[in-house]
């Protein structure tokens, strides 16, 4: 059964980078699409954006000039940075899986809120 | 972008029939997938493409999708149904784009 764990820091300074790790455990990242969602308190679910097998990303829009997401496959990780966070940027953040094809997430961390503050 | 428009509530009394519906222009053509979350959970993936069943979900939980809109229906509603829920599709024809709709709160009454 595959795993995935985010881990990193629940506190981010404003204008700071968030910096977040997803570790895969039942599987290898060398298949499917790897994907980071968020959800800020009370709020709905964002995409953030994927990484593919092949190591291509692609990311949402509104995210885009702000976010790498890159892989580590030797350790089984992928990870998520972005930039220049403000408090609208306090979220979980839910690492997942998606399935080749149509594109639904079976596979789920258990989420990780980040807290933008000074 | 695409867009999905899920209305923000449903109420059901238990033993009904709760229908969750997700707009999206000619979201018949693509694949809809539903996930139910619970306070201070992860989502579980309920029906993916559109009608199809993850090992583990009970058959009362079931996905239709036609024209402009899909649905997810819950049969026989039970009080551990309560929860929000959400749709989902994956946007190939613009940039391969994952997208969520807004989420609507089932709630049973």
């Amino acid at each position: 059964q595959v795993q995935l764990q985010e881990s990193g820091p629940g506190l981010v300074k404003p204008s700071e980078t968030l910096s977040l790790t997803c570790t895969v455990s039942g599987g290898s990242i060398s298949s499917y699409y790897w994907s980071w969602i968020r959800q800020p308190p009370g709020k709905g679910l964002e995409w953030i954006g994927y990484i593919y097998y092949s190591g291509s990303t692609n990311y949402s829009p509104s995210l885009k000039s702000r976010v790498t997401i890159s892989r580590d496959t030797s350790k089984n990780q992928f990870s998520l940075k972005l930039t220049s966070v403000t408090a609208a940027d306090t979220a979980v953040y839910y690492c997942a899986r998606a399935s080749d094809g149509s594109g639904s997430y079976y596979f789920w961390g258990r989420g990780t809120l980040v807290t933008v503050s000074s | 972008s695409y867009v999905l428009t899920q209305p923000p509530s449903v109420s059901v009394a238990p033993g009904q029939t709760a229908r969750i519906t997700c707009g999206g222009n000619n979201i018949g053509s693509k694949s809809v997938h539903w996930y139910q979350q619970k306070p201070g959970q992860a989502p579980v993936l309920v029906v993916y493409d559109d009608s199809d069943r993850p090992s583990g979900i009970p058959e009362r939980f079931s996905g239709s999708n036609s024209g402009n809109t899909a649905t997810l229906t819950i049969s026989r509603v039970e009080a551990g149904d309560e929860a929000d829920y959400y749709c989902q599709v994956w946007d190939s024809s613009s940039d391969h784009l994952y997208v969520f709709g807004a989420g609507t709160k089932v709630t049973v009454l």
